[in-house]
């Protein structure tokens, strides 16, 4: 039972371009999103986040998009640089089970010169 | 100020050995969460502890899997007559008594089962 899903496994993007990753999740109960980026043999960094009561949150380069209804979210990275080349992860909690994150399958996104 | 530190980094263990993984939360971090990320998979909740209490180990198998969080000392994730299907890599997390939204990882252990 896959309650967040990123339906992408990898995404390569041109370095200056945009990057969007997407995320979607079933349980209506999630009123919290938060976007992590892994490098190998590294722990997730928390990126950026949303509550359920905005449709955006802006931090530099980083944006994040909601759509309740459609239970959907995504991040997008403008400009792409080269080091955004990592695995991004999205997750969910909901406000029951404040402390549980639940993460999709990740997007490895590679940024190429 | 140090992050979260996890050891060891790399953990071998022959079938039906017991697996000892700590976490040392950041300094002021109560809170303390367990994750293990299969190969090619997200992360999973296993299991959240504050000071000497369990809170949720609804992610925990039912059996040979054990988390404490003791007064004094690290954060320990047990695991007892290990199995291959146990190699995966094992996140720490923390936060400050007010929420996740402080969350951070420590480095993992990645533990292999031959």
């Amino acid at each position: 039972d896959q309650q967040v899903k990123q339906n992408s496994p990898s995404l390569s993007v041109q370095e200056g371009r945009i990057s969007i990753l997407n995320c979607d999740y079933t349980n209506s109960m999630f009123d919290y999103f938060l976007w992590y980026k892994k490098y190998p043999a590294e722990g997730p960094t928390f990126l950026i986040s949303i509550s359920s009561i905005k449709d955006k949150n802006e931090d530099g380069r980083f944006t994040v998009f909601l759509n309740k209804s459609a239970k959907h979210l995504s991040l997008h990275i403008v400009p792409s640089q080269p080091g955004d080349s990592a695995v991004y992860f999205c997750a969910a909690s909901a406000l029951q089970g404040a402390q549980k994150l639940v993460f999709g399958q990740g997007t490895r996104l590679t940024i190429n010169p | 100020n140090a992050g979260v530190m996890q050891n060891p980094r790399h953990l071998v263990r022959r079938r039906g050995q017991e697996a000892r993984l700590r976490c040392s939360p950041m300094k002021g971090h109560s809170h303390v969460y367990w994750y293990r990320q299969l190969p090619e998979e997200g992360l999973k909740f296993m299991v959240y502890l504050q000071k000497e209490n369990i809170i949720d180990e609804s992610g925990m198998p039912k059996e040979r899997f054990s988390a404490e969080f003791p007064k004094e000392g690290p954060s320990i994730l047990r695991i007892q007559q290990v199995v291959r299907g146990d190699s995966a890599a094992y996140f720490c997390a923390s936060s400050p008594p007010d929420g996740h939204y402080g969350y951070t990882f420590g480095s993992g252990t990645r533990l292999t089962v031959v």
